[in-house]
């Protein structure tokens, strides 16, 4: 069955410290794949996105994800934590249709992070 | 320029009462979408429309309907609310549909600002 999962529901870092979030996901073909995060009360906003080409992708605010084929794997990653990255971080893919379809996103659970001083 | 606009921002219904989750956008975008947020859900797709007069269904559509009379305007209503409706409703869209194999391109999805609804 077509699937992304995010593993882990809740992470707490300090801050400072290296962040990786996982996502894994199950599909046929690769999807296209995202990252989003919600803050406290706020709407999703995009981090970063990959479609094709280069593995390792840059985003906005200092996250990177890398996107691991072999392992069916789009982990999301930021060397060095702000207190204000406590949020809700979502994995997201959008399978590939031919005939140019619509292509609605299909979102894992979420992973809450929480940012110790 | 407002972006993806949603009212109410909050909302408490009565089992059985109706209402409708106003969702507006004003960057001419062709396709809109309604997703719910539960805890350890994440995002589920409702309904989208890939332009005025078309919708169609997504994940979890039982509950809902839609209509797109004009390409600003995405209303979603809950004919008789139901507590398994309590969430937290996105409204999203985007330029045309979300990605195009053809085109070979993506066009981002904008996300309002969310409806949080609890039915008694």
């Amino acid at each position: 069955a077509q699937s992304v999962t995010q593993p882990d529901i809740h992470i707490t870092v300090s801050e400072g410290a290296s962040l990786e979030l996982r996502c894994n996901y199950s599909y046929g073909a690769t999807p296209y794949l995202f990252w989003y995060v919600q803050s406290p009360g706020q709407g999703l906003q995009l981090l970063l996105k990959y479609f094709s080409g280069d593995t390792l992708v840059q985003g906005i605010k200092g996250f990177e994800a890398e996107f691991k084929r072999s392992q069916s794997s789009f982990n999301l990653r930021k060397p060095s934590v702000h207190w204000s990255d406590a949020a809700e971080y979502f994995c997201a893919v959008a399978p590939k249709r031919r005939g140019g379809s619509q292509g609605n996103l299909i979102f894992g659970k979420g992973t809450k992070l929480s940012v110790k001083p | 320029n407002a972006g993806v606009t949603q009212t109410p921002k909050f909302q408490v219904l009565k089992t059985g009462q109706s209402m409708t989750l106003q969702c507006a956008q004003d960057m001419n975008h062709e396709y809109m979408s309604w997703y719910r947020q539960d805890p350890g859900m994440g995002l589920r797709l409702i309904h989208y429309s890939v332009g005025a007069g078309i919708t169609d269904q997504g994940e979890v559509p039982n509950g809902y309907n839609v209509s797109r009379s004009t390409t600003e305007d995405f209303p979603l209503r809950l004919l008789s609310a139901a507590p398994s409706q309590t969430s937290v409703y996105f409204c999203a869209s985007s330029l045309t549909e979300p990605h195009s194999l053809l085109a070979g391109l993506y066009n981002e999805q904008f996300f309002g600002p969310g409806t949080r609804l609890t039915v008694l």
